[in-house]
C-alpha cells in the first residue's frame, strides 16, 4: 500500500525568506509523486510532478522539489516566498497502474511581513 | 487547459434527502474521474475511481449505496449523495484523468452540508 507523510502541520515563514516543505513516501515500486497547493476557496493546482529521470524538478510559481529516493523523499522548495504562496500543500504519491493518488495530510503555510 | 469544474459549488440540504454533483471536464476528455473527500483541516481521502460506460471501484469503507457515481460521458461524472445525514457534510472534491495522461485535474469542490 502506498502512503504519504508530511511531517510539519504548519510552518511560518517570512515574505522573501526560503521554505522547504517535508514529504515521505512510501511506495513498493517506482512512484508517481505530486505536490498540489490548494489555495482557500480553490481546487488543487498541481506545483509539480515527477514520474522519472532528472531527480530535481522544477514547477509552476518559482517552485522546485528534489526526489532521493534512499530517503523516500520529495521535498519542495522555494527559494524566496511570497505573501501569495500562503496556502495548503499536499504531497501525493501515485500507482502506475490505476493512477489512484494517496495525499498527506497537508501542510499549511503561512506567510508573515 | 486541462479544466475541471464541480456544480454546485456549495449546496445545503435537509436530512434525508438526496444530492447530485457534477463533475466536468471542460477542455479535455476524462477516461477516468476520481472522487474525493475531505474534512476540515485533513487531507483527501478517495472514495472511488470511476470509468466512462462502466462501474465505479469503490475503496474499502465507501457505501456504495450511499454514494452513487455515474460516468455518463466522457465530460461527465456525477456524485450523488442518497438520503443523506448530517454526518455525510463535507467538502466533496473530483479530479479527472485524460488520455494518457498520468496527471490529475482537480475541480474546486463542493461544499455540502447536511441540516
Amino acid at each position: 500500500a502506498q502512503s504519504v507523510t508530511q511531517p510539519d502541520i504548519h510552518i511560518t515563514v517570512s515574505e522573501g525568506a526560503s521554505l522547504e516543505l517535508r514529504c515521505n513516501y512510501s511506495y513498493g515500486a517506482t512512484p508517481y509523486l505530486f505536490w498540489y497547493v490548494q489555495s482557500p476557496g480553490q481546487g488543487l493546482q498541481l506545483l509539480l510532478k515527477y514520474f522519472s529521470g532528472d531527480t530535481l524538478v522544477q514547477g509552476i510559481k518559482g517552485f522546485e522539489a528534489e526526489f532521493k529516493r534512499s530517503q523516500s523523499s520529495f521535498n519542495l522548495r522555494k527559494p524566496s516566498v511570497h505573501w501569495s504562496d500562503a496556502a495548503e500543500y499536499f504531497c501525493a504519491v501515485g500507482a502506475i497502474d490505476d493512477y489512484k493518488l494517496s495525499f498527506g495530510a497537508g501542510t499549511t503555510v503561512t506567510v508573515r511581513a | 487547459g486541462a479544466v475541471v469544474s464541480q456544480h454546485p459549488s456549495w449546496v445545503i440540504c435537509k436530512s434525508g434527502t438526496s444530492v447530485k454533483i457534477e463533475c466536468r471536464s471542460l477542455d479535455f476528455q476524462a477516461t477516468t474521474m476520481f472522487w474525493y473527500r475531505q474534512f476540515p483541516k485533513q487531507s483527501l481521502m478517495l472514495m472511488a475511481t470511476s470509468n466512462e460506460g462502466s462501474k465505479a471501484t469503490y475503496e474499502q469503507g465507501v457505501e456504495k449505496d450511499k454514494f452513487l457515481i455515474n460516468h455518463a460521458s466522457l465530460t461527465l461524472s456525477t456524485l450523488t449523495v442518497t438520503s443523506a445525514h448530517p454526518e455525510d457534510s463535507s467538502f466533496y472534491i473530483c479530479s479527472a484523468r485524460g488520455g494518457t495522461t498520468d496527471t490529475q485535474y482537480f475541480g474546486p469542490g463542493t461544499r455540502l452540508t447536511v441540516l
